[in-house]
């Protein structure tokens, strides 16, 4: 199995602040990486898809890079809407989340 | 518009077996690349994706429960089925099915049902 952590498992942030989400593969997934942004009793939502490419819809304060085992997700400027968790995702060889990263105050 | 919608117990006893519908509309599973999802998360835990089923009725289970899983679909119904066979308190969770219609990777999941709470309890 492909093992997916995330660091950090939480974040302390503001309003405007500029927030880095990394995520690292046990095993190179290539780019085969999304992102997805969950609040609280909610399903996820996906955000970025094949590591750096921005789902329709998605604000352009989002942005993913990386390839083979390590990734990040950026948000340039934290908005009072992205306290959220965030999880990474590869689906190079079957299909496996990373923790989360909760994003909070 | 694509929508999905799961159903099934909201309690099921151990060594049950559990049995989940996903309900969708807005594609078709005969379609290319298109494929359905399931994937749990416990309560304050992190998601984990179960099994998927795609157009070419290719199956696809967690190797770590591929013995307790079973997955199919009705396209005549755009319904997608999950069993989970000998349930366990450690299977309470949100079930979800979400769709993928990537033509690269059966993966990012772009549509999400608003899962449904099974607790296993006796």
């Amino acid at each position: 199995d492909i093992q997916m952590t995330q660091s950090p498992s939480t974040l302390s942030a503001s309003v405007g602040d500029r927030v880095i989400i990394t995520c690292r593969a046990s095993q190179s997934v290539d780019s085969w990486l999304a992102w997805y942004q969950q609040k609280p009793g909610k399903a996820p939502e996906l955000l970025i898809f094949k590591a750096s490419n921005l789902e329709t819809g998605v604000p352009s304060r989002f942005s993913g890079s990386g390839s083979g085992t390590e990734f990040t997700l950026t948000i340039s400027s934290l908005q009072p809407d992205d306290f959220a968790t965030y999880y990474c995702q590869q689906y190079n060889n079957f299909w496996t989340f990373g923790q989360g990263t909760k994003v909070e105050i | 518009q694509v929508t999905l919608r799961e159903s099934g117990p909201a309690l099921v006893k151990p060594t049950q077996t559990l049995t989940l519908t996903c309900t969708f509309s807005g594609f078709s599973l005969n379609t290319n690349f298109m494929s359905v999802s399931w994937i749990r998360q416990p309560p304050g835990k992190a998601l984990e994706w179960l099994a998927l089923i795609d157009w070419d009725e290719e199956r696809y289970y967690s190797p770590s429960l591929k013995t307790r899983l079973s997955i199919s679909k009705d396209t005549s119904k755009n319904q997608v089925v999950l069993t989970m066979t000998n349930m366990d308190p450690v299977d309470t969770a949100t079930y979800y099915c979400a769709r993928s219609s990537d033509p690269a990777a059966a993966g990012p999941l772009d549509y999400w049902g608003q899962g449904i709470l099974v607790t296993v309890s006796s």
